[in-house]
């Protein structure tokens, strides 16, 4: 089984609609991280966690919102989905050390139609 | 300016050719370097990471170069299946472990 799995896998919607992205990861790390991609641009940052209590804005926060609801999941809303937030969107988490590096879900492909 | 800055290529090379990817950051306070592989629309994974004196694995060298802050990727004898986006990846630590990607640079071997 995958260590960090997406739900869903692929999504179209239209604008203004509500849509959650979630991500779960059985790697035991604290922190988790969500990024879109955009062709040319990219990984960007949009939010991230480094245990339950702490979430951070990244880059690109605006328009996006997050719950950590546990260790193991980390959730992404658009709370009014736009056309120009389609995009491939990735959850990573990574442990705390600084030599430590991010193990990515298998993405999300959301289209704002 | 960008954090991590990279050719987009597309670098097309033969089958058994050697190529070389350079990456340079913006911030001299970057500790941690890596290098990623991303197959098309499929999810980054780790390729090795950079250590200042340099790694090999197999096929594949990194090198860390921090006076010009720079590091390298060197692919020899490429593979069909070496075929890919790479990604450089810079790690702050007072930032916390927040990564900065490059935009990649794409490789195609043909045979």
């Amino acid at each position: 089984d995958a260590d960090v799995t997406q739900t869903p896998r692929n999504r179209i919607t239209k604008t203004g609609k509500r849509i959650m992205l979630e991500c779960s990861q059985t790697k035991g790390h604290d922190r988790m991280y969500w990024y879109r991609q955009d062709p040319g641009l990219g990984l960007r940052l949009i939010y991230y966690s480094f245990d339950v209590k702490d979430i951070n804005k990244g880059e690109i926060s605006d328009g996006y919102s997050v719950s950590r609801q546990a260790q193991a999941k980390f959730s992404l809303s658009l709370e009014s989905a736009i056309p120009n937030q389609t995009a491939l969107y990735f959850c990573a988490t990574s442990d705390s050390g600084l030599l430590d590096t991010q193990y990515f879900g298998p993405g999300t492909r959301l289209t704002v139609l | 300016r960008k954090e991590v800055e990279q050719d987009p290529g597309p670098f097309n090379v033969p089958e058994g050719a050697t190529v070389a990817f350079n990456c340079t950051y913006s911030n001299s306070a970057s500790q941690s370097f890596f290098w990623y592989r991303q197959d098309c629309r499929k999810e980054p994974k780790l390729l090795m990471s950079v250590y200042s004196s340099g790694n090999e694995d197999g096929r594949f060298t990194a090198q860390l170069n921090r006076a010009s802050q720079y590091i390298s990727l060197l692919i020899r004898d490429s593979k069909l299946s070496d075929s890919a986006t790479y990604l450089c990846v810079v790690n702050r630590e007072y930032n916390f472990n927040k990564f900065y990607f490059g935009s990649g640079t794409k490789l195609n071997v043909k045979p």
